[in-house]
């Protein structure tokens, strides 16, 4: 079975430009999550998916952070327009079971703003 | 959600037992206790998680205080393998929206 698959592993943009990070997480998991780590810091909550509507987006920064599910099935979190401090690790995660299931990371997609 | 406290570092040698402590004294009777780990240039990984009663696993054992306000991840022989990040979490049952802290960095010696 694949695991929840993150795409690109590593991009790095300029300032001001736009970056779109895709999440596939694992087939039939109806929880799809959004974690990061920006530099120094711990690992934060960005937002909860249940299907294609957003849960929980208490975590998202501001508003230069766009989040979709389409059809419930893959993610695409947008940052436009990039800044310096949006640098850092983006995770992936999804659960079949809310609450106690088992959540399952992808490998992350390392962005860096120049 | 409830905070946790846990020793920045650890080291074990290969093969031997294991202890992570994990202070949660503010936790509340719904939270959960999950353990998830982060190995070098990887996503985080489950581990183990349990709610009052000790729990096993074939990754690890994790004993529960019986006032609940700290518990202790048991890798039963640590290998180089399970080098990593190790981070104690409390969650309510209804949420994923995990509060990670800084974790435990375990090194484990050959």
């Amino acid at each position: 079975e694949a695991g929840v698959t993150q795409f690109p592993s590593h991009s790095v943009i300029e300032k001001g430009q736009t970056v779109t990070l895709r999440c596939d997480p694992i087939s039939g998991h109806d929880n799809l999550y959004w974690y990061r780590r920006v530099m120094g810091k711990e690992i934060k909550f960005l937002l909860h998916f249940v299907k294609e509507s957003k849960q929980d987006e208490s975590g998202m920064p501001n508003n230069r952070f766009l989040a979709e599910r389409t059809g419930g099935t893959y993610s695409t979190l947008k940052v436009q327009p990039a800044e310096l401090e949006d640098s850092g690790v983006y995770f992936c995660a999804s659960s079949q079971v809310l609450g106690t299931g088992e959540l399952f990371f992808g490998e992350g997609s390392r962005l860096t703003v120049l | 959600d409830a905070k946790t406290t846990q020793p920045n570092s650890m080291e074990s040698n290969e093969e031997e037992p294991v202890h992570l402590p994990c202070n949660h004294s503010t936790i509340s009777g719904t939270d959960y206790i999950h353990w998830y780990r982060q190995l070098p240039s990887q996503g985080p990984e489950y581990v183990i998680h349990g709610l009052t009663s000790n729990v096993n696993n074939r990754m690890a054992s994790l004993a529960i205080a019986e006032d609940r306000k700290s518990s202790t991840l048991i890798l039963h022989r640590a290998t180089l393998r399970d080098a990593a990040v190790y981070y104690c979490i409390l969650s309510d049952n209804y949420g994923q929206n995990f509060v990670f802290g800084p974790g435990t960095r375990l090194s484990v010696l050959p």
